[in-house]
């Protein structure tokens, strides 16, 4: 088995600040995944990886940045925060190659920005 | 493009309840069709998938049928118990392989 580490938990921000998540996978896997999760709307693709290096845009993209240096690490950044934002920010990875991939999610960064 | 529609925001049972949360989906292809859950406090998780019309994902008592002619994949369970209570999400996979569109979910709360 393996696991996915997001960091940190929770987030506190500043309106304006630049804000960068975590995630490390154990996996082994190439796919990396970075979804926000807001109360009644789901989880909404911001950014995808294929493999080390590669970045796709997901529906959510602006104002965040991403970066896969390594294939067992993805970061997310939230370039600026908005403020009164609150949501959780997921990380996830699968196996590439077919449309069948479980994914596998860690537990989630909670962003608080005052 | 692709979308997957649930009906059912928050749905609150009794023990021993039917359970149906419905999904919809709309995709230009053949996806690959997804239950995941949420406990909380954790990521969501893996429940069952379908991939072909007519195929029945199941766990843990849960069942879903893949069924291309409605573009449905409702989830069922004959008897909820409180530890069921969960967020559950639809999903499929896009064309693009690598993207996964979820709905909105269906908090469910079953009461002992």
């Amino acid at each position: 088995g393996g696991i996915i580490t997001q960091t940190p938990k929770f987030l506190i921000g500043q309106e304006g600040q630049k804000l960068t998540l975590k995630c490390q996978q154990n996996f082994n896997h190439d796919t990396m995944y970075w979804y926000r999760q807001d109360s009644g709307k789901g989880l909404r693709l911001i950014y995808y990886s294929i493999t080390e290096n590669d970045l796709q845009k997901g529906d959510l993209s602006e104002g965040y940045d991403a970066s896969r240096e390594k294939k067992s690490s993805f970061s997310l950044t939230v370039t600026s925060a908005q403020k009164n934002e609150m949501a959780v920010f997921l990380c996830a990875s699968s196996i590439a190659g077919t449309s069948a991939e479980t994914l596998y999610f860690g537990s989630g960064t909670r962003l608080t920005v005052l | 493009g692709d979308s997957v529609t649930q009906t059912e925001g928050q749905v609150a049972l009794s023990e021993e309840d039917f359970l149906t949360i419905h999904c919809n989906y709309s995709a230009s292809g053949y996806p690959t069709l997804f239950w995941y859950v949420q406990y909380p406090g954790e990521g969501p998780q893996l429940l069952f998938r379908a991939s072909r019309d007519k195929e029945k994902g199941s766990s843990r008592g849960f069942e879903a049928t893949y069924d291309k002619g409605t573009t449905s994949f409702h989830l069922r369970k004959a008897s909820v118990q409180e530890s069921d209570s969960a967020v559950y999400y639809c999903a499929l996979s896009d064309t693009n392989a690598y993207k996964v569109i979820f709905g909105k979910g269906t908090h469910l709360h079953v009461l002992p």
